[in-house]
């Protein structure tokens, strides 16, 4: 079984000062990694992903995040936010190899980033 | 990749209730799940189901849930007694064709009252 810790519920920024969203996971078996995002009132749009190679992965809005197996985490960063980032973050993580139980996917609690004016 | 689509938006309907939500791929898909988000709370899994069977689900879809794809096109979750408890946002998603990520529609939002 998966499980992933968001630690920062709420993480209040002023526009365009950087930010860093910290997602850890605890997986027994090797996972590709997501993060969503969900503005308010919509569903869940996919940020990002990483899958393999390079462990630095660009998304869209000018978001990227890192894997770093060693510390089991991939924390999401934007070096200058703007008001329309203003949105809940969710990491996410599933098994790699389709297995028992795979495919679907775990969630962490999410974090509210605000941005301020 | 195009997302999925889902009616109705909102749902308010009495305790003991059946409601049906509705998944309305844009193309050809044979994998989908459905989450729920209950409000404050982390997004979870409820089911999934490939090529018209259920594949996995969770320890939440208990009986009260069923899951099934009538026309071949739509994708529906039947809650047949709803509680106070189900009150929450109901996401389908859907398997990308490379099998990694998922596409979510934009969710229904149940109140039961």
């Amino acid at each position: 079984a998966q499980s992933v810790t968001q630690l920062d519920s709420q993480v209040p920024v002023f526009e365009e000062a950087p930010v860093e969203l910290r997602c850890n996971y605890s997986s027994s078996v090797s996972v590709y990694l997501f993060w969503y995002v969900q503005y308010p009132n919509q569903g869940l749009q996919l940020l990002l992903k990483y899958l393999s190679g390079s462990t630095l992965v660009k998304g869209i809005n000018g978001f990227e995040a890192e894997f770093n197996k060693s510390q089991t985490s991939f924390h999401l960063r934007k070096p200058s936010v703007h008001i329309s980032d203003t949105a809940e973050y969710f990491c996410a993580v599933r098994p790699r190899a389709r297995q028992a139980g795979s495919y679907q996917l775990t969630f962490g609690k999410g974090t509210k980033l605000s941005v301020i004016p | 990749e195009p997302e999925v689509t889902q009616t109705p938006s909102h749902q308010v309907t009495q305790m003991g209730q059946e409601v049906i939500l509705r998944c309305v791929p844009i193309s050809n898909h044979l994998y989908f799940y459905w989450y729920r988000q209950i409000l404050g709370q982390k997004v979870e899994f409820l089911v999934s189901f490939y090529n018209n069977e259920i594949s996995e689900k969770s320890e939440i879809f208990d009986d009260q849930f069923s899951v099934e794809r009538p026309d071949g096109s739509n994708f529906t979750l039947k809650i047949r007694s709803t509680k106070l408890e189900d009150s929450a946002m109901y996401f389908c998603a859907r398997l990308g064709l490379a099998n990694n990520e998922q596409f979510f529609g934009p969710g229904t939002r149940l109140t039961v009252l």
